[in-house]
């Protein structure tokens, strides 16, 4: 029972325009949102997280939107550069009945071209 | 550095044989988590402490795995009696708690032959 999905494997964007990552969830109890980073052989690194009682968080060219109702999320990446390619997973936890372990995705893979 | 460090970052063995995972945390961070990536999906969670107690251990697939913490802040995970199922990369993360971004160390690649 996949509870985080990443629908789409893989996006490739020119640099410099708008990358959109998305990421759907079913369960409700979901209260903490994450995405992360990862390229080869490497963790994955922390980029940006929301709470549910938010539907915006903005970080420097990095935005995620909430949509509750629709339990959907978005990752927006503005403007893309080529060091913006690797593995992006989305993330969630109910922390308020489960705790903070994490749920994720199966990840997108972005590729930026030059 | 003052992230996340595993050690190994590979191992191999044999199947049967026991295996030792060894996680430095960000110093400070309270939680601490085990993850299992298989090639192609996202991490899966293992177990959690906070501090040195193991607070949830739901996701070790079997009594093969077990984790340990013993003064909160090294923790180490061991995998006994090995099988080919478990070659994996075993990531693990620290936070400062409930709300907060985990952070994850480079992992361990362990293969199993």
């Amino acid at each position: 029972d996949q509870q985080v999905k990443q629908n789409s494997p893989s996006l490739s964007v020119q640099e410099g325009r708008i990358s959109i990552l998305n990421c759907d969830y079913t369960n409700s109890m979901f209260d903490y949102f994450l995405w992360y980073k990862k390229y080869p052989a490497e963790g994955p690194t922390f980029l940006i997280s929301i709470s549910s009682i938010k539907d915006k968080n903005e970080d420097g060219r990095f935005t995620v939107f909430l949509n509750k109702s629709a339990k959907h999320l978005s990752l927006h990446i503005v403007p893309s550069q080529p060091g913006d390619s690797a593995v992006y997973f989305c993330a969630a936890s109910a922390e308020k009945s489960s705790g903070d372990k994490l749920t994720f995705g199966t990840g997108t893979r972005l590729a930026v071209r030059p | 550095g003052a992230g996340v460090s595993q050690s190994p970052r590979y191992k191999v063995a044999k199947r049967g044989q026991d295996v030792a995972l060894r996680c430095d945390p960000i110093s400070g961070h309270v939680s601490l988590f085990w993850y299992q990536q298989a090639l192609g999906q996202g991490p899966e969670f293992l177990t959690y402490f906070q501090n040195e107690a193991q607070l949830d251990k739901s996701g070790l697939p079997s009594d093969r795995f077990f984790a340990e913490r013993p003064e909160g802040s090294v923790s180490t995970l061991k995998i006994q009696r090995t099988q080919q199922e478990d070659s994996a990369v075993y990531l693990c993360a620290s936070s400062l708690g409930f709300y907060q971004p985990q952070h994850f160390g480079d992992g361990t690649r362990l293969s199993i032959l």
